[in-house]
């Protein structure tokens, strides 16, 4: 069984740009969280996706959004970057039905700096 | 909206003993899961345990067990027999409407030799 898998691991931007995060779920997996996580502390979500539409948003602005594709992979993109989206980025996958339903496993994250 | 706390920034132990990390959260549902997530430094969250509220039993997973108190909104982890790869944060997580988790603050646990 592959695990939820993320790239890139680590990814330098400048402020203004954009950025493209990608996760792969777990196999049997149907929904995707994605949470940002900043140094010290615990992650914060910022939304989740399930048959590929949004299902649920923390409190970040537009300028991230979200993709699920049919396979249920996603992408997290995040446009005109400031310096506080440094961060962890970590996806989660879960699945709606079986014994472990609900629970979310996460992949290993993508370290983002932004100078 | 829920709201998790984890009390204790740091907490040290020895090896081979057993430490109890504390979490409290607030919800007005009745049906919901609780989670434990360690962090080692290598940054990926990995799931420790699982509780289930409608559950009465405390869930037990090999040295990691809880002590789940529904009506004081308390959900603490004990590792038994501690070892040096227990070294890592632990977090407590609560799911709010939709699956999408809150995180407490976290518990940096040392395990000393």
């Amino acid at each position: 069984e592959t695990g939820v898998t993320q790239s890139p691991t680590h990814l330098i931007k400048t402020r203004g740009q954009q950025v493209t995060l990608r996760c792969s779920s777990q196999s049997g997996h149907n929904t995707v969280s994605w949470y940002q996580q900043a140094l010290g502390q615990g992650p914060q979500f910022i939304f989740q996706y399930y048959r590929e539409e949004e299902n649920g948003r923390g409190n970040f602005p537009p300028r991230f959004s979200g993709l699920q594709f049919p396979n249920y992979s996603s992408e997290l993109n995040v446009n005109a970057l400031e310096l506080d989206d440094s961060a962890l980025y970590l996806c989660a996958s879960s699945r709606t039905s079986g014994g472990d339903a609900e629970t979310q496993y996460f992949g290993p994250g993508t370290r983002l700096l932004v100078l | 909206a829920q709201t998790v706390t984890q009390s204790q920034p740091e907490m040290s132990v020895q090896e081979a003993e057993t430490v109890t990390l504390s979490c409290t959260y607030d919800t007005s549902e009745n049906n919901y899961y609780l989670f434990w997530y360690k962090q080692p430094p290598s940054r990926q969250m990995i799931l420790v345990i699982r509780q289930e509220a409608y559950k009465q039993q405390n869930a037990t997973e090999n040295r990691f067990s809880v002590n789940f108190q529904k009506a004081a909104k308390s959900f603490s982890l004990k590792i038994s027999d501690s070892q040096l790869g227990d070294t890592a944060m632990y977090f407590c997580a609560f799911p709010n409407a939709g699956n999408m988790l809150t995180f407490g603050g976290g518990t940096r646990l040392m395990v000393k030799p």
